[in-house]
């Protein structure tokens, strides 16, 4: 069974920095490129980030760019968005998601809380 | 760029169809085949329903179709069931500096 999982968010404080992590398993997650999506409290999903199987391609979206970085280690099966700079507008579920070719997000993980606050 | 635009809400009696729309422009929407739909139930993860315009995956029912016109996607349901009361969301390919844009969801409620 293909499973992500996330963890690692939590309250930080504004110009705080977070880890989240993604474990990946039931499936060969060396092969799969794979994103962050967030959604902040009562709103609509975005984009947040994405990396290749090899970690050779990385975008970002511009609400990031500069503060967030994506990273994987596929010997642990494992991704991971190192936040920096957080702002209060970064509060949000954050999704790790596996990527296809289409840009589409085939399996999500249960997502992690991420709240930037004072 | 803007997100996707999506109507805030519809809704259909059990066993009618209802028509989800999401409207980009011409730099997403309209010049790639890359839109997507998600599902997404109160306090759960999104699950993908549609992909490249108008495929099923293993496992979804063939009441969901998708459509495109121009820079118009369309998410039909037909046979509404209770369990399709959710959240609807679009998602397209943008461009290589955009990338990714999604619509701002679509709460569907089932009467």
């Amino acid at each position: 069974e293909v499973q992500l999982v996330e963890s690692g968010g939590g309250l930080v404080q504004p110009g705080g920095s977070l880890r989240l992590s993604c474990a990946a398993s039931g499936f060969t997650f060396s092969s799969y490129s794979m994103n962050w999506v967030r959604q902040a409290p009562g709103k609509g999903l975005e984009w947040v980030s994405y990396i290749s199987s090899s970690s050779s391609t990385i975008f970002y979206a511009d609400s990031v760019k500069g503060r967030f970085t994506i990273s994987r280690d596929n010997a642990k099966n494992s991704l991971y968005l190192q936040m920096n700079s957080l702002r209060a507008e970064d509060t949000a579920v954050y999704y790790c998601a596996s990527h296809s070719s289409s840009w589409r997000f085939d399996c999500w993980g249960q997502g992690t809380l991420v709240t930037v606050s004072s | 760029q803007s997100a996707l635009t999506q109507p805030a809400s519809v809704s259909g009696s059990p066993g009618q169809s209802i028509t989800i729309s999401c409207t980009g422009t011409n730099s997403d929407v309209g010049s790639y085949n890359l839109v997507s739909w998600y599902q997404q139930h109160p306090g759960k993860a999104p699950k993908l329903v549609i992909y490249e315009v108008s495929k099923r995956p293993s496992g979804v029912s063939n009441r969901f179709s998708g459509s495109k016109s121009g820079n118009t996607a369309s998410l039909t349901i037909s046979g509404l069931q209770a369990e399709d009361e959710a959240d609807y969301y679009c998602c397209s390919y943008a461009d290589s500096s955009t990338h990714v844009l999604f619509g701002g969801g679509t709460k569907l409620t089932v009467l």
